[in-house]
């Protein structure tokens, strides 16, 4: 099993829709959680953490389940800029290294 | 701020010859870090430092080589290029779990 897993999609959805993503972790001691975005030859940028208690960013959501040991990320009302792949990424406890997951390919459509 | 930078964009290698990354931060940041991505893949660790004068090994750091003499600067060596090195090289750094990227150095190696 992978460390860091995500579904590659891509998620195709149109302009206003609500899409969420899955991220699972196999390294129970992981502590730390965040979501990345990365345009197309760009590099990623920190789109938002993932606390314990979930956490809200406008349109974005990310949910952290310990127990099932995956996160999520909701993004309500879909604009054509959230077109993106978006990485998953995972800290083991008390390391500085982060594993990255794949990523998932959003495409959003008019 | 200027975050992360790094030198070249681009660059065009023959095969067995030699080049230095640049890369350069001006947060203070005591991690840094070496990723490769290959297209449709995900990031792969080559390198990284917890602080100036450490570095160690990172996923897939067979063909290069680094050296952290100062806490901005994070240099990554290839030498003797293989076609296998093609990719896209970001630089990133953290003062603890969040990173920040450069924009990455696309090499083509032929």
């Amino acid at each position: 099993r992978k460390e860091v897993e995500q579904d590659p999609g891509p998620f195709n959805v149109p302009e206003g829709a609500t899409v969420a993503f899955n991220c699972t972790y196999s390294n129970s001691a992981s502590q730390s959680f965040f979501w990345y975005r990365q345009d197309c030859r760009k590099e990623p940028k920190l789109l938002m953490s993932v606390y314990s208690s979930g956490n809200e960013d406008g349109r974005f959501t990310a949910q952290l389940n310990r127990a099932s040991q995956y996160i999520s990320l909701l993004i309500r009302d879909s604009k054509l800029s959230d077109s993106a792949t978006y990485l998953c990424v995972v800290n083991p406890g008390g390391s500085y290294i982060p594993t990255f997951g794949r990523g998932t390919s959003l495409i959003v459509h008019p | 701020n200027a975050g992360v930078t790094q030198t070249p964009k681009f660059r065009i290698l023959k095969i067995g010859q030699s080049m230095t990354l640049q890369c350069a931060q001006d947060m203070n940041h005591n991690y840094m870090y070496w990723y490769r991505q290959d297209p449709g893949m995900g990031l792969k660790l080559i390198y990284y430092s917890v602080g100036a004068g450490i570095t160690d090994k990172g996923e897939v750091p067979n063909g290069y080589n680094v050296s952290r003499s100062t806490t901005e600067d994070f240099p990554l060596r290839l030498e003797l290029a293989a076609p296998s090195q093609t990719s896209v090289y970001f630089c990133a750094s953290s003062s603890q779990y969040e990173q920040y990227f450069g924009p990455g150095t696309r090499l083509t190696v032929t």
